[in-house]
């Protein structure tokens, strides 16, 4: 059963900065994309940031370009999302995902699946 | 950015209930690259649907999904309890990848 578990979330004051982990069990780590995505309790899902499966292409929602990093390493199947300058509008739950995998030199099947149970970020003052 | 609108907000049905959902992408989608997802409270989504028609891994038959383009639906035939949750379409065709709002199904 592939599982994900993500940590690192909290409370932070705007301005601050967060890593969060996800440590993926049960799949072949290195051979699939992962994502993180994010939902404010209550209301829709977004869609953050993208990886490949060797780490080289990274891809970002415009919200957070340039304050975001995804990052991963295959050694540890453990993928990294770090947050700098954060703002209350960052302020959600945070989920690792499991997205597709490359064949023949193409992403196939980036559907998100499964998800992790998500880490909670608070950014307030 | 590719915008996904769903319809209804949210719907009140009745167990064993027959329920057909909305999602229209204001682009077309090339690759018919779109998913549905479920999510029950306090828990994370979970995968239903995904190339628009293709149920995933444990998913029961009474999920269908179709569509292609713009406009796609989920159809659920005989509603389980377990069934009324939030459901969110999302399309994978092209960055930045998109969510619907979501539909609420609730029971009547």
């Amino acid at each position: 059963e592939v599982q994900l578990v993500e940590s690192g979330g909290g409370l932070i004051q705007p301005g601050g900065s967060l890593r969060l982990s996800c440590v993926a069990s049960g799949l072949t780590f290195s051979s699939y994309w992962m994502h993180w995505a994010r939902q404010v309790p209550g209301k829709g899902l977004v869609w953050v940031a993208q990886i490949s499966d060797d780490g080289k292409v990274t891809n970002y929602a415009d919200s957070v370009r340039g304050r975001f990093v995804i990052s991963r390493d295959n050694a540890k199947d453990t993928m990294y999302l770090q947050m700098n300058g954060l703002r209350a509008e960052d302020t959600a739950v945070y989920y690792c995902v499991r997205g597709g995998r490359t064949v023949r030199g193409l992403l196939v099947g980036d559907y998100f699946d499964p998800w992790g149970q998500g880490t909670q970020v608070t950014v307030s003052s | 950015e590719i915008v996904l609108t769903q319809s209804p907000g949210t719907m009140s049905l009745s167990p064993g209930e027959r329920v057909t959902l909305s999602c229209r992408a204001s682009q077309s989608l090339s690759r018919n690259y779109l998913a549905w997802y479920q999510q029950s409270p306090g828990q994370p989504p979970s995968l239903l649907m995904y190339g628009a028609s293709s149920r995933a891994t444990g998913i029961p038959d009474r999920f269908s999904g179709s569509g292609s383009g713009t406009d796609f639906t989920l159809t659920i035939s005989a509603l389980e309890p377990e069934d009324f949750a939030v459901y969110y379409c999302q399309q994978y065709d092209s960055s930045p990848y998109t969510f619907g709002q979501g539909t609420n199904l609730e029971i009547k």
